[in-house]
């Protein structure tokens, strides 16, 4: 089956210090990767979409500048909570779509981002 | 993306027993998945449903989208406690592979 990645699993920075979220998917190539942010005992929330080759799309209320994605190859997408602050603390999912059925989507483990 | 509404929010079986947790939407779905989140792991894919009154099964677990395509529901049977964890329906918009997932229902299960 397809397999994502994320790394790291878990993080603990300070604050105002910079963070890199990568998302890596094994077994198969993902022209599109996803972004969702999960609060305790909350729902998934879509952060953006991850294009190859292209500008990421952001959903409404999601700083672009704040949080910094990169998709350079079809395996690899990177997000980057910059000058991370405590309120930034979050579960961060990754999910990418199979090239041959856009629909489904696999998820990544996640990263369990603990700002101090 | 498309906006449900989940419910019950909260699900406390006993072991052995059915239930059902049920997906709502004002607007016509073209198709809709299910997720299952297991506590402190992340969304696995269960099914998707794409047709007017579809019916899928998967063992103990039996899905349903509506015939107005408006609403969907999962049924479990003789629940176990591997079936513990937050069950989530997510519409999608052909043409746009983006998610919107519902609040979930979180299941527990009294052995």
């Amino acid at each position: 089956g397809a397999v994502v990645s994320q790394h790291p699993s878990w993080v603990i920075c300070k604050s105002g210090t910079s963070v890199k979220i990568e998302c890596r998917s094994l077994d198969f190539q993902a022209t599109t990767m996803f972004w969702y942010r999960q609060f305790p005992k909350q729902s998934l929330m879509l952060m953006a979409t991850s294009n190859e080759g292209s500008k990421a799309t952001y959903e409404q209320g999601v700083e672009k500048d704040k949080f910094l994605i990169n998709h350079a190859s079809l395996t690899l997408s990177t997000l980057t909570v910059t000058s991370a602050h405590p309120e930034d603390s979050s579960f961060y999912i990754c999910s990418a779509n199979l090239l041959a059925n856009t629909d489904t989507q696999y998820f990544g483990p996640g990263t369990r981002l603990t700002v101090l | 993306g498309q906006q449900v509404m989940q419910i019950p929010q909260y699900q406390h079986v006993q072991e052995g027993e059915d239930f059902t947790t049920y997906c709502n939407s004002s607007t016509t779905l073209s198709n809709i998945q299910w997720y299952k989140q297991r506590p402190g792991g992340h969304p696995v894919f269960l099914i998707q449903l794409v047709k007017s009154g579809e019916v899928k099964k998967q063992k103990r677990l039996t899905f349903q989208f509506g015939e107005a395509k408006k609403n969907s529901s999962l049924h479990i049977t003789a629940t176990q406690t591997t079936d513990v964890g937050t069950y989530f329906c997510a519409p999608a918009v052909i043409g746009d592979y983006k998610l919107s997932f519902g609040a979930g229902t979180t299941v527990t299960v009294r052995a």
